[in-house]
């Protein structure tokens, strides 16, 4: 079967730094999604992996590794407003998104 | 309006109750999605249209009735619902299926609650 699999909650300090990893196993691997949701809010898009490596863009960086089936989030310099889930998604053979239940990540002052 | 928008943002019916989803896309996409969210679950996904057919439907009860009029409108219809339905319904887009991984863009969505 298809699996995504992500911590369920993740806790962190204003201003540091913190790492949100996501496995996966699915049949075919056509890129890796990482989105952003507010509570009540539209999940966003916040970066693609197709390669191996580390995509940097701001605060925000997605690293993949295809042969462990390994992706991570990483947060920089975290502010109170990136408090929300993280949701891991990985587009399949068929390109159909297999998604993760989500990381809820706490920021405290 | 730019983006991806859903009404109603809240929705309270009762199991013998029929209603309807409407979602809008304002970005020209060719594909929308439907999805349902429960608390600490995965996406589900639900339906897929692809130039207003149906390309998906992911043995998805038959009390829900999705309707694709246009590229830039689709509708859950709902009857009969259970209690176990409850859950967040998103409406998403993106430009095309099936060529390439493309990013989906989401609604706010409607939070449905079944009495």
């Amino acid at each position: 079967g298809q699996n995504i699999d992500q911590p369920t909650e993740m806790t962190a300090t204003e201003g540091a730094i913190v790492q949100i990893n996501c496995t996966y196993q699915t049949s075919g691997f056509n890129g890796l999604f990482w989105y952003q949701q507010h509570a009540g809010e539209a999940p966003t898009f916040l970066s693609y992996n197709v390669l191996d490596g580390l995509e940097e863009k701001g605060r925000f960086s997605s690293f993949l590794s295809r042969s462990k089936g390994y992706s991570y989030l990483l947060l920089k310099e975290l502010q109170m407003k990136d408090s929300a889930s993280y949701l891991c998604a990985v587009s399949d053979s068929n390109y159909q998104l297999i998604w993760g239940a989500g990381t809820k990540l706490i920021i405290k002052p | 309006e730019t983006g991806v928008t859903q009404t109603p943002r809240h929705l309270v019916m009762g199991m013998t109750n029929k209603k309807s989803l409407k979602c809008e896309q304002h970005l020209g996409h060719n594909a929308m999605y439907w999805y349902k969210q429960s608390a600490k679950k995965p996406l589900e996904l639900m339906f897929v249209y692809s130039l207003e057919e149906r390309v998906e439907n992911n043995s998805v009860p038959s009390r829900f009735s999705p309707e694709c009029p246009n590229s830039s409108h689709l509708f859950l219809h709902l009857h009969t619902l259970q209690p176990e339905d409850s859950a967040l319904y998103l409406c998403a887009s993106s430009q095309e299926i099936a060529r390439g991984p493309d990013t989906q863009y989401f609604g706010p969505g409607t939070r449905l609650t079944v009495l």
